[in-house]
């Protein structure tokens, strides 16, 4: 079965710094999708980025990159220039696509200090 | 742009009651999952619909049964509902051949 972890519970980051959440996955597939979803206190799930794997390109989404690593099975989002509004819990996820259910993992809890 | 709409947004009903979530994906989006959010805790994945037929099922009790209906919008219904069932339900939909899913805002469900 597909893992996802997030090895940090909460990460804290000054106002206008650039913060990295860290994912790491297993699977045997070759094909899959990678995702960032930001759930803030009104609980709404948002996406952030997505990654496919057979793009070896790192998806970008204006302050949002990714540094994908396939072959270590690692997913990392950094955020740059934080805003206020990017505090909330960020969720990696993972799926083989078509209609399979997304895989979570426990969520980091990003806190931004003005 | 047009979202997932779940209805109703809060629902309270008492141990051992049924309750009926509902959910219209995305205009022209095939796929329907629905995932589960319990206090504090990550979505779980819960069952999937492809052009009206479950495809993908995941940790749905036996209590719980869904459908997707000609229209793609779908339906989940929850039996002998226990306090544990108290959660928050989010549907989800993704278009043809598309990997993203999108989510609804969610449907609180209570329990007493």
């Amino acid at each position: 079965a597909q893992t996802v972890t997030q090895s940090q519970p909460e990460m804290s980051v000054q106002e206008a710094e650039t913060v990295t959440l860290s994912c790491t996955y297993d699977t045997s597939e070759s094909d899959y999708y990678l995702f960032w979803y930001k759930q803030p206190p009104s609980r709404q799930m948002i996406l952030v980025i997505r990654q496919e794997a057979y793009k070896q390109q790192n998806a970008t989404e204006n302050r949002f990159s990714v540094n994908f690593q396939k072959a270590a099975k690692s997913f990392s989002l950094k955020i740059s220039d934080s805003q206020l509004g990017d505090a909330a819990m960020y969720f990696c996820a993972y799926t083989r696509g078509g209609a399979d259910g997304l895989t979570f993992g426990k969520g980091t809890h990003l806190i931004i200090q003005p | 742009a047009a979202g997932v709409i779940q209805s109703p947004r809060h629902l309270i009903k008492e141990k051992r009651e049924t309750a009926t979530l509902k959910c219209y994906p995305i205009p022209r989006h095939d796929t329907v999952y629905w995932y589960q959010q319990g206090p504090g805790q990550d979505p779980q994945f819960l069952i999937s619909f492809y052009e009206k037929m479950q495809s993908d099922k995941g940790s749905i009790p036996d209590r719980f049964s869904a459908q997707q209906f000609s229209d793609y919008h779908s339906e989940l219904n929850m039996s002998s509902l226990e306090l544990g069932d108290s959660a928050l339900y989010f549907c989800a939909s993704s278009p043809p051949r598309g990997g993203t899913r999108y989510f609804g805002p969610g449907t609180r469900l209570t329990v007493t």
